[in-house]
């Protein structure tokens, strides 16, 4: 089955403390990317990847970080949260870039004390 | 750069009843692509549609029609005889060619479908 998988999808952390969330695609996707999404500021685009090894900046990259080793894998690193990071994260894919549709993985909801 | 709004925050409406979500959209480039996304209660994020700047076609399906008027910037959303499935937040998006990574979505509309 085609999908965009996420690690956690729940996750309740202290504010210093380094996690990772991990996304993965099966499509062979070129394209990977980060959203946050907030109460009435819809997803906003944090980092994205157009290829192993190629990442960019999207709207809201502080304090986030990404990498991208392999096709099928694009991490997500807080490296020391904070409560501003409390959010939910959506991980998505593509063929080549963001003008394809994009599939999304189901979400990892994050609350930073 | 690129933005996208979408006016309405809330809508909601009786079963049955056809609704209007509007979305109107900011660029510079001339060539670029336009998406319509459901966020049911649930959570997840489901595609409805893909348009690119140059097929200003209206598309129908089923009891989802989308109206693109370049003219305006819009890229409306039509449901019609709403059904309480339709219950969901749904966001426009917007991607350039030129600005090859970047997605901009709309701020979400929610529509709740009352029986």
């Amino acid at each position: 089955e085609a999908q965009v998988t996420q690690n956690p999808r729940y996750l309740i952390t202290v504010t210093g403390k380094k996690l990772t969330v991990t996304c993965s695609q099966n499509m062979n996707h070129e394209y990977m990317s980060w959203y946050r999404q907030d109460p009435g500021l819809g997803l906003r685009q944090i980092y994205y990847s157009m290829n192993v090894e190629v990442t960019d900046k999207g709207d809201v990259p502080e304090g986030y970080k990404v990498s991208r080793k392999e096709k099928r894998n694009f991490p997500l690193i807080l490296e020391s949260p904070s409560p501003n990071q409390t959010s939910l994260y959506f991980c998505a894919s593509s063929r080549t870039e963001a003008k394809e549709t994009q599939y999304f993985g189901p979400g990892t909801r994050l609350l930073v004390l | 750069a690129q933005k996208v709004t979408q006016a309405q925050t809330e809508i909601s409406v009786v079963e049955k009843e056809d609704v209007t979500l509007d979305c109107v959209y900011e660029t510079r480039d001339t060539t670029y692509y336009l998406f319509w996304y459901k966020q049911p209660p649930s959570g997840e994020l489901v595609f409805l549609i893909r348009r690119n700047s140059f097929d200003e076609q209206n598309e129908i399906s089923g009891r989802y029609s989308w109206n693109f008027q370049k003219s305006t910037s819009s890229f409306n959303f039509t449901i019609t005889a709403s059904q309480v499935v339709d219950s969901a937040v749904y966001f426009c998006a917007l991607s350039e060619a030129e600005g090859a990574g970047k997605s901009t979505f709309g701020d979400g509309t929610t529509l709740t479908v009352k029986p």
